[in-house]
């Protein structure tokens, strides 16, 4: 079964930093879909960035962009010039490429919570 | 455009009592559906997924059920609560005909049984 593994619980960045957030999965396909998560205080789960596996080409959402690493299984998300609306739980995801039945859902790690000082 | 809600946000109901948080999705047709829990200071854990009308799959053995009685509605419901069911509880939908398959959430329904 595929796990996705968020080692840290908290990061601190200071307002206009850069700071890296880490994340590594374990799979044993070789198509999939990586996915990274903002939580807010107002709690709603909003998308940041997205990875397809087959694309080496690393992802960039204007200051998020993430460094895939497909054969170390890690899959980082980097936030430039860090603001203060930046500071909420985030989450790494992983999905199969495969379609139908329980290779649909997203498997999440546990949180990075980081808090942006100014 | 797609949108998603979630009802009702805050709920506190004392053990043993019944639980029905509903789910709406408006502005697409045949999405899959999920229900994740979110306890306190932990990640998302899978409860319940649907591919379509009637269709329920559950992740975990637990005190809840799902149904989907019509495309677009999913409802979480228990007969009676136990304390280990508080938390954050978020529903999600995903296109079908998307190859990426991101989620996306609805604003969540926060649960307290007392």
């Amino acid at each position: 079964a595929q796990t996705v593994t968020q080692s840290q619980p908290e990061m601190s960045v200071q307002e206009a930093e850069t700071v890296t957030l880490s994340c590594t999965y374990d799979t044993s396909e070789s198509d999939y879909y990586l996915f990274w998560y903002k939580q807010p205080p107002s709690r709603q789960m909003i998308l940041v960035i997205r990875q397809e596996a087959y694309k080496q080409q690393n992802a960039t959402e204007n200051r998020f962009s993430v460094n895939f690493q497909k054969a170390a299984k890690s899959f980082s998300l980097k936030i430039s010039d860090s603001q203060l609306g930046d500071a909420a739980m985030y989450f790494c995801a992983y999905r199969s490429s495969l379609y139908g039945g329980a290779t649909n859902k997203l498997i999440f790690g546990t949180g990075t919570l980081l808090a942006v000082q100014p | 455009s797609q949108t998603i809600h979630q009802w009702p946000a805050t709920l506190v109901q004392p053990v043993g009592s019944p639980l029905s948080l509903e789910c709406t999705v408006e502005g697409t047709s045949n999405p899959n559906l999920y229900w994740y829990r979110q306890a306190a200071g932990r990640g998302l854990q899978l409860l319940f997924y649907s591919v379509g009308i009637g269709q329920i799959s559950s992740e975990v053995p637990q005190n809840l059920s799902a149904s989907r009685p019509q495309d677009r509605q999913f409802i979480l419901s228990s007969k009676k609560l136990l304390l280990s069911d508080s938390g954050f509880y978020l529903c999600a939908w995903r296109v079908i005909a998307g190859r990426t398959g991101e989620l996306f959430f609805g604003e969540g329904s926060r649960l307290t049984v007392l």
